[in-house]
């Protein structure tokens, strides 16, 4: 089976950065990817590692470690709209299993 | 027009009621799945469907079935709905294969309330 484990709350401040880290199990790995849900709204991809490495859109930046079944999710210049629930997920082309989630509050 | 449309957006049942939740696709996806989504508990797999033909038990199926009607409608039903089943439903779309296969596309939505 999957599993995966995220912290449950993060606080940060307007302008900061914050880290939000994902671990996890798996039997076979077809990727790590990461979703973004508003309250009252659907998930949204925010990216995807297939292998080990820094992947960066914009402010948003996600990091694999297959060796150590761990990922993160770096947000840059934090503005209060990044408040919301993140989501690590297995999966890929391969059915896709989510985290637990994080919910992120900026705060000025 | 949303890429992915879920119907209804909102319901309110009673136990032991038969319900449907339906779910339709413009993006021509071959790719469909049902989440459930409850606080704290993140989203969990219902049923997945990777064609027509391909219909895959999640990791909490029981109490539901699903229908893939057609390549671009999949519909998840509760038979017997019980109040432990009031969640919020996510349908998403996904494609098989290229660039576009590691995104699920999600609906927005189905909140169900079992009383």
């Amino acid at each position: 089976g999957q599993s995966l484990e995220q912290p449950s709350e993060v606080t940060a401040v307007e302008g900061a950065i914050v880290q939000m880290n994902c671990t996890y199990q798996t039997s076979g790995f077809y990727g790590l990817s990461w979703y973004q849900q508003h309250d009252g709204g659907a998930p949204t991809f925010l990216s995807y590692n297939a292998l080990d490495g820094l992947e960066e859109t914009g402010r948003f930046s996600s990091f694999l470690s297959r060796s150590d079944s761990y990922g993160y999710l770096l947000l840059q210049e934090l503005q209060m709209k990044d408040s919301a629930s993140y989501f690590c997920a297995l999966g890929g082309y391969q059915k896709v299993t989510f985290g637990t989630g994080t919910k992120l509050q900026v705060i000025p | 027009d949303a890429d992915v449309t879920q119907t209804p957006r909102n319901r309110i049942t009673k136990t032991g009621k038969r319900i449907m939740l339906e779910c339709s696709q413009t993006k021509g996806h071959d790719r469909m799945y049902w989440y459930r989504q409850d606080p704290g508990l993140g989203l969990r797999l219902i049923y997945y469907s990777f064609d027509v033909k391909d219909i895959n038990k999640g990791e909490i199926s029981d109490g539901y079935s699903v229908s893939r009607q057609a390549q671009a409608k999949f519909s998840l039903s509760l038979e017997s709905a019980i109040p432990n089943q009031t969640a919020l439903y996510f349908c998403a779309s996904q494609e098989a294969g290229g660039s576009g296969a590691n995104v699920l596309t999600f609906g927005a939505g189905s909140r169900l309330t079992v009383l």
